[in-house]
């Protein structure tokens, strides 16, 4: 299985971007790499998705290098409502009958 | 709505006590999946079902069962719970395993 290391905690303010870092050194060929964000006391929310270089969307950036041992999850000008953890998912079932295993996620405190 | 739904949202029972915890989702997905989440622990795959009748271990089966026999419902069986299975379960359903929607969750307790 792949595991996925990540920070335990990170501090931000408000109006700023904030990197979250995921080492995932025994990744698989198949495997994409998915980012979910949580709040207290609701299920996981999906935020992005990628395999290879550079992906995008309306509330986050991802980041893989080519060797695709780690990523990083990028959020541009945070606000209170990103206080949340965020977790690292390696692996796509789809590719293989291959369980799922989340890190035990990075808690993001933004301050005002 | 598109939804992921769990039943009961919160349960307390004692040891021993065969319990079942509900899944069921709308969006016709195939891949459906029960995490557990203990703090410090993150979110921890028991079981995932690839399509209905194929299920597979997922990183902590001890002490579950599930079955798949429709697409919709995945449920969640403790033959015989111990208070270790307290915890914060989670089900999650997706088209083919990339993203996963999540239902509100289920605490169970057990004394």
């Amino acid at each position: 299985l792949a595991k996925t290391t990540q920070p335990i905690s990170m501090d931000s303010y408000e109006g700023q971007e904030v990197n979250i870092t995921c080492s995932h050194n025994n990744i698989a060929t198949n495997d994409y790499i998915t980012w979910y964000q949580q709040f207290p006391s609701q299920g996981p929310r999906f935020i992005i998705q990628g395999y290879k270089t550079k992906v995008t969307n309306e509330v986050a950036s991802l980041f893989i290098p080519a060797d695709r041992k780690s990523s990083t999850l990028s959020l541009p000008r945070v606000s209170l409502s990103d206080t949340a953890v965020y977790y690292c998912l390696v692996g796509v079932p789809s590719t293989g009958r291959r369980a799922l295993t989340f890190g035990s996620g990075t808690r993001l405190q933004v301050q005002p | 709505e598109a939804q992921v739904t769990q039943n009961p949202r919160y349960l307390i029972t004692v040891t021993g006590k065969k319990l079942t915890v509900t899944c069921s989702q709308n969006m016709n997905h195939e891949y459906m999946s029960w995490y557990r989440q203990d703090p410090g622990l993150g979110l921890r795959q028991i079981y995932y079902s690839m399509n209905v009748e194929v299920t597979d271990k997922g990183d902590v089966p001890e002490g579950y069962k599930v079955s798949r026999k429709e697409k919709r419902n995945f449920p969640l069986i403790l033959e015989s719970p111990s208070p270790n299975q307290t915890s914060l379960y989670f089900c999650a359903s997706s088209l083919q395993g990339d993203e996963q929607f999540f239902g509100p969750g289920t605490r169970l307790t057990v004394l």
